[in-house]
């Protein structure tokens, strides 16, 4: 079965804090993904990657950036963190570049007092 | 931008009933049409996925109806239970990545 791990399933930072979100995939996949979810708004990609030390924007990228030094870990990284920021996060990989099944980890609850 | 509408936002059904969900989208460059399945506490999970030139694919109780030249498919669960309480998402694919849908929550009462 693959797995994705996320480092946390809550995290409470404040205002201004860099936050580390971490994802670890243990089926040697080549793509990871990072997700924000929201209440209406479904999924939204925020950052993927192809490769190692490859990355791509996704479609909110703005206030992240992220972090792919090995094949199997993907890190997102909050430089300056927002109160506009907390949500929940879902990194998720998959073993092809054009297939349309991404495997989920469980997901980070961010809340940014 | 809005390239994909998902529709109801919610939807209550009663057990062994039929559970409809709809997805409407823009880009004519998606290549492959799959559903996923959230449940609370959980990560999205694939359940079901068709290619353009494919009508309809049935697995088990869940069966997906497309229309390309509306550009709309739907996701259909039949002899709904409450084990399918959960929250749907239409996602095309296309241009390497997933675009989701906003969701349906779908509640199936005993």
């Amino acid at each position: 079965d693959v797995k994705v791990t996320q480092s946390s399933r809550y995290l409470v930072k404040r205002t201004g804090e860099k936050v580390f979100l971490e994802c670890v995939q243990d089926m040697d996949h080549e793509n990871m993904f990072w997700y924000r979810q929201d209440p209406g708004l479904g999924l939204r990609l925020i950052y993927f990657s192809y490769d190692v030390k490859m990355k791509e924007k996704g479609d909110i990228p703005e206030g992240y950036s992220v972090s792919r030094e090995k094949k199997e870990r993907f890190s997102l990284i909050l430089e300056s963190a927002s109160t506009n920021q907390t949500s929940m996060y879902l990194c998720a990989s998959s073993p092809t570049r054009t297939g349309y099944e991404q495997f989920f980890g469980p997901g980070t609850r961010l809340t940014v007092l | 931008q809005q390239q994909v509408k998902q529709s109801p936002q919610s939807l209550i059904v009663q057990k062994g009933g039929i559970s409809i969900i709809n997805c409407a989208y823009e880009n004519t460059a998606f290549d492959y049409f799959p559903w996923y399945q959230q449940f609370p506490g959980k990560g999205p999970a694939l359940l079901i996925a068709i290619r353009p030139d494919v009508s309809e694919k049935k697995e088990g109780r869940f069966t997906i109806s497309f229309n390309k030249s509306a550009k709309q498919f739907s996701l259909h669960i039949m002899d709904s239970q409450p084990g399918d309480s959960a929250t749907y998402f239409c996602a095309p694919t296309g241009f390497q990545k997933l675009v989701f849908g906003t969701g349906t929550r779908l509640l199936v009462s005993p």
